[in-house]
C-alpha cells in the first residue's frame, strides 16, 4: 500500500530551528509537497520537491532523497506564528496526491 | 486575487436532513477536487472533476455526490448525513492532472451534523 509516515508532534522555542521529518511509500513518484496548516484552516502550499536536494525559501527549506523514500521540512527562527500542523504529500506514478497526517508544532516562548 | 471560495464557512445540518456546499474558483484550473478532513487526519480525496470528467474514489460512500456546472463551480451534495460526516471539507484546483502543479484549497466548510 501507499502511506506517508510523520511525527505526530514536535514541540520547539521561539528562535530556535526544527526539523520535521516524512518518508514515503508510493507506486511511482511524481514529487513530494509541504503545506502548512493553521488550526481550522485551510492547507496553503510551502514548497514542492521533485529532484533530490535542499530547496530554500526564505525561514523555510525542504529536502528530498528520493532513494531513500525521505524528506524533511527545515524552519529557522521560529516564531510563535509558525505553530501549526505541517502535511507531507507525494504524488504517485498516477498524479494521486498521497497525504500525511501532518505534524503538530507546538512553539513555546 | 485568483482564489479558491467556499460557502458557506460554517454549516450545521440536522442528522439525514441533505446539505449543499459549494466552491467556486477564480483560476480558471481545470481539475477541482473535494476532501474531508477530520481532526489530526490527512485529508481524504473524495473525488475529483478534470473539466467535466469526474472521478470518485473507490471508497468513496454512495451518500456523497458531486457536481460541476461549469469550470468555475463545483458541489459537494450530502443526501444524507451522519453524525460521522462532521468534518472539515475542502475544495482545491489544480492545474492539470497529469502535472505536477501544487492544489490550491479553498479555506474549508466546517460541518456540524446534530
Amino acid at each position: 500500500g501507499q502511506n506517508i509516515d510523520q511525527p505526530t508532534e514536535m514541540t520547539a522555542t521561539e528562535g530556535a530551528i526544527v526539523q520535521i521529518n516524512c518518508t514515503y511509500q508510493t507506486s511511482g513518484f511524481n514529487g513530494l509537497f509541504w503545506y502548512q496548516q493553521h488550526a481550522g484552516e485551510a492547507p496553503t502550499f510551502l514548497s514542492y520537491n521533485v529532484l533530490d536536494g535542499l530547496e530554500e525559501k526564505g525561514r523555510f527549506s525542504s529536502f528530498l532523497s528520493r532513494s531513500k523514500g525521505y524528506s524533511y521540512l527545515l524552519l529557522k527562527e521560529l516564531q510563535m506564528k509558525d505553530s501549526a500542523s505541517y502535511l507531507c504529500a507525494a504524488y504517485d506514478s498516477n498524479y494521486q496526491l498521497i497525504w500525511g497526517a501532518g505534524t503538530k508544532l507546538i512553539i513555546k516562548p | 486575487d485568483a482564489m479558491v471560495i467556499q460557502n458557506p464557512r460554517y454549516q450545521v445540518t440536522q442528522f439525514g436532513k441533505p446539505v449543499t456546499l459549494s466552491c467556486s474558483q477564480t483560476l480558471n484550473h481545470n481539475v477541482m477536487y473535494w476532501y474531508q478532513q477530520k481532526s489530526s487526519q490527512a485529508p481524504k480525496l473524495l473525488f475529483h472533476y478534470y473539466d467535466k470528467d469526474f472521478n470518485n474514489e473507490a471508497d468513496t460512500p454512495d451518500n456523497f455526490q458531486s457536481r460541476r456546472p461549469n469550470t468555475s463551480f463545483c458541489f459537494l451534495d450530502i443526501r444524507s448525513p451522519g453524525l460521522g460526516d462532521a468534518a472539515m471539507y475542502l475544495c482545491a484546483t489544480s492545474r492539470g492532472v497529469s502535472e505536477t502543479g501544487e492544489q490550491y484549497f479553498g479555506p474549508g466548510t466546517r460541518l456540524t451534523v446534530t
